[in-house]
């Protein structure tokens, strides 16, 4: 089974601050890499698939990158809304199987 | 509006059995793999189980093989997942998920909390 690895697992950032969170594969899955983002007692919100492409509605401060076993979500200026959990997902696995990160909480220094 | 609302979870003791449902509206359900995602209190995201848009493959993450069942009705647009021999670490909020073909999940429930103790 592919291991999704995230860092840092928990951080504190202030509003205007560029925020970047890594997810490592345990071996290699292309650009089959999703970002969510998921507040308390909230389902998940995809915010980015295929490791860079920007779902629909999601805020451009958003961008993803990485390709292979290494990829970065950044925010480029933090807003009060993005305190939340950020999670990775594979999916070059799939359907057989699917790992998500241990997820990295964004919290207000 | 794209909608996926799960019921069915509820406080079951150990060994005992359960079925969750989700009922899907506002998008072509049977065109989306579905999956159950499952997140134990305080923990992380874990994919549970996914079936095929016309049911024919199912695919399970190995704790809940031979326990769990997942099932679709696409003229009721509905999904299902059976439960049995509960253990107290199936407790979690369970989410019904959408795959529209990304590979990511691009539509979620609210979830449905099951909690499994004596």
């Amino acid at each position: 089974d592919i291991q999704m690895t995230q860092s840092p697992s928990s951080l504190s950032a202030s509003v205007g601050d560029r925020v970047t969170i890594t997810c490592r594969a345990s071996q290699s899955i292309s650009y089959y890499l999703h970002w969510y983002q998921q507040k308390p007692g909230k389902a998940p919100k995809l915010l980015i698939y295929a490791a860079s492409i920007l779902q629909s509605g999601v805020p451009s401060r958003f961008s993803g990158s990485g390709s292979g076993t290494d990829f970065t979500l950044t925010i480029s200026s933090l807003q009060p809304e993005d305190f939340a959990t950020y999670y990775c997902q594979e999916s070059y696995s799939s359907p057989q199987a699917l790992s998500f990160g241990g997820g990295t909480k964004v919290g207000i220094k | 509006e794209v909608q996926l609302v799960e019921s069915g979870g509820d406080l079951v003791q150990p060994g005992g059995s359960l079925r969750l449902s989700c009922a899907a509206s506002g998008f072509t359900f049977s065109t989306y793999w579905m999956s159950w995602v499952r997140q134990a209190p305080g923990m992380g995201l874990e994919w549970v189980a996914n079936i095929e848009e016309d049911g024919s493959e199912k695919f399970y993450v190995d704790s809940v093989k031979g326990r769990f069942t997942i099932s679709r009705d696409n003229a009721r647009n509905s999904l299902s997942l059976q439960m049995t021999s509960l253990r107290a670490e199936d407790t979690a909020v369970y989410y019904c998920a959408g795959t529209s073909g990304t590979g990511a999940f691009d539509i979620w429930g609210q979830g449905t909390m099951v909690t499994v103790s004596s």
